[in-house]
């Protein structure tokens, strides 16, 4: 089947412009992650959703970004008022089932540039 | 706070021969899992193979292995007959279930390069 995908692939946005960015899961997977990459880095944890439900948001860097996964399947990540410092690969990740040695299936990532 | 830690940046390993990728980590946990992800120039992430701390057995798959220490918290990554496709970036991730939910910790990576 189809893995996960996000859209758009690429993003350029000036400074104070609003951004959506979309994650589509494998179909069935339960939970779902936002990760955001700095060039060079790791991802970083952002948030988890449990089917509809944002179980874990502590990663959410401040109330400018947020996220939402209203039927448990398809998920949007908003950074409102986007920032230079919000450039970076935003990565969407899901899991079949709740027990903890899943894996984690990831999609391609959105690259954001914010001039 | 856990965190995971590569002290590799980039490594480089001449095709069919072995190399080991090094990850420490800190935590105070008793019960989690371990991870090393494959991030090829495509950027999309693959799981490489997968530890439960409980288990003392070391997992492998295929010409991949690791080397578990957990009372030293270490946890590499040895690939065996390096081919060229496993050039990639690779990280370690921690992994604990509490209250619910999950929290995954990556390290900053190490790239690989396997040379002809």
């Amino acid at each position: 089947g189809a893995g996960v995908s996000q859209s758009p692939r690429y993003k350029v946005a000036k400074r104070g412009q609003d951004v959506a960015l979309r994650c589509d899961p494998i179909s069935g997977h339960v939970s779902l992650f936002w990760y955001q990459q700095a060039l060079g880095q790791g991802p970083e944890f952002l948030t988890y959703f449990q089917n509809e439900a944002q179980l874990d948001k502590s990663g959410l860097p401040s109330d400018r970004f947020f996220a939402e996964r209203p039927e448990g399947s398809v998920s949007t990540l908003k950074i409102q008022r986007t920032q230079q410092e919000d450039s970076a690969v935003y990565l969407c990740a899901s899991s079949l089932i709740l027990i903890s040695y899943n894996e984690q299936f990831f999609g391609p990532g959105t690259r954001l540039t914010v001039l | 706070a856990q965190t995971v830690t590569q002290s590799q940046p980039e490594m480089s390993v001449q095709e069919a021969e072995t190399v080991t990728l090094s990850c420490t980590y800190d935590t105070s946990e008793n019960n989690y899992y371990l991870f090393w992800y494959k991030q090829p120039p495509s950027r999309q992430m693959i799981l490489v193979i997968r530890q439960e701390a409980y288990k003392q057995q070391n997992a492998t798959e295929n010409r991949f292995s690791v080397n578990f220490q957990k009372a030293a918290k270490s946890f590499s990554l040895k690939i065996s007959d390096s081919q060229l496709g496993d050039t990639a970036m690779y990280f370690c991730a921690f992994m604990k279930h509490a209250s619910g939910t999950y929290k995954y910790i990556f390290g900053t990576g190490t790239r690989l390069k396997v040379l002809a």
